[in-house]
């Protein structure tokens, strides 16, 4: 079974540019993750959502990140305008059950985003 | 805000040796879980523990909650090269916001 697939794998852009992160939950799962890993900060949850409703977007750092569950089987995360500080591997996770915390999460590979 | 602090976290051994992680924290957490993840990858669940003093084993790791549930400690007995990476712990949050606190990490380089 195919597991938490992100894309794209690396993205370099440049500050200033929207950068675009995707993800595709394992299916059946109904919790969508979110997080942002970086050596400064390690691993933050930037935003939850539970059958493709947002339930957290605490973490979420600014006005500049969005989040979107048009499905149960898509998320996007994007950043207008992107800056050098948000150069860091974005993590898409998915449970199944309410979003508690406790619930196994599966995390897909990660996208490394750099921005120069 | 809720922090969870691991240490060491950097452990440096050789392979048939033993070690101890630990994760430690003021707060109290509903359950405490422990990853690993490797480079390139996500992090990857061991073990969820839920009630205080409860202790599980997987193998050749060892995992203890604390009685306060505050706190955490992971032990590898004779670690193999293949336990190589970035070990997290991380806290399910009391309150009404159920969400992850990852912890700081320990990263394992296990030396054939």
């Amino acid at each position: 079974d195919a597991g938490v697939i992100q894309s794209p794998r690396h993205e370099v852009t440049e500050m200033g540019q929207e950068v675009t992160l995707r993800c595709k939950p394992i299916s059946g799962h109904n919790s969508l993750f979110w997080y942002r890993q970086t050596m400064m900060r390690g691993l933050e949850l930037l935003i939850y959502f539970n059958n493709n409703v947002p339930i957290d977007d605490s973490g979420m750092p600014e006005d500049r990140f969005s989040a979107k569950m048009p499905n149960a089987s898509f998320s996007t995360l994007k950043i207008q305008p992107s800056e050098p500080r948000d150069s860091a591997v974005y993590f898409c996770a998915s449970s199944f059950g309410s979003g508690r915390a406790r619930d196994e999460q599966f995390f897909g590979p990660g996208t490394r985003l750099t921005v120069l | 805000t809720q922090l969870l602090e691991q240490s060491p976290q950097f452990l440096s051994i050789q392979e048939g040796e033993n070690l101890t992680v630990y994760c430690n924290s003021s707060s109290v957490f509903s359950s405490l879980q422990w990853y690993r993840q490797e480079p390139g990858e996500g992090p990857v669940l061991l073990v969820t523990v839920v009630t205080g003093g409860e202790v599980k084993k997987l193998k050749r790791l060892t995992f203890q909650f604390g009685d306060a549930r505050k706190d955490s400690s992971l032990h590898i007995t004779a670690a193999q090269p293949g336990d190589t990476g970035l070990y997290l712990c991380a806290g399910a949050s009391l309150g009404n916001t159920d969400k992850l606190i990852f912890g700081t990490g320990t990263r394992l380089q296990v030396f054939p």
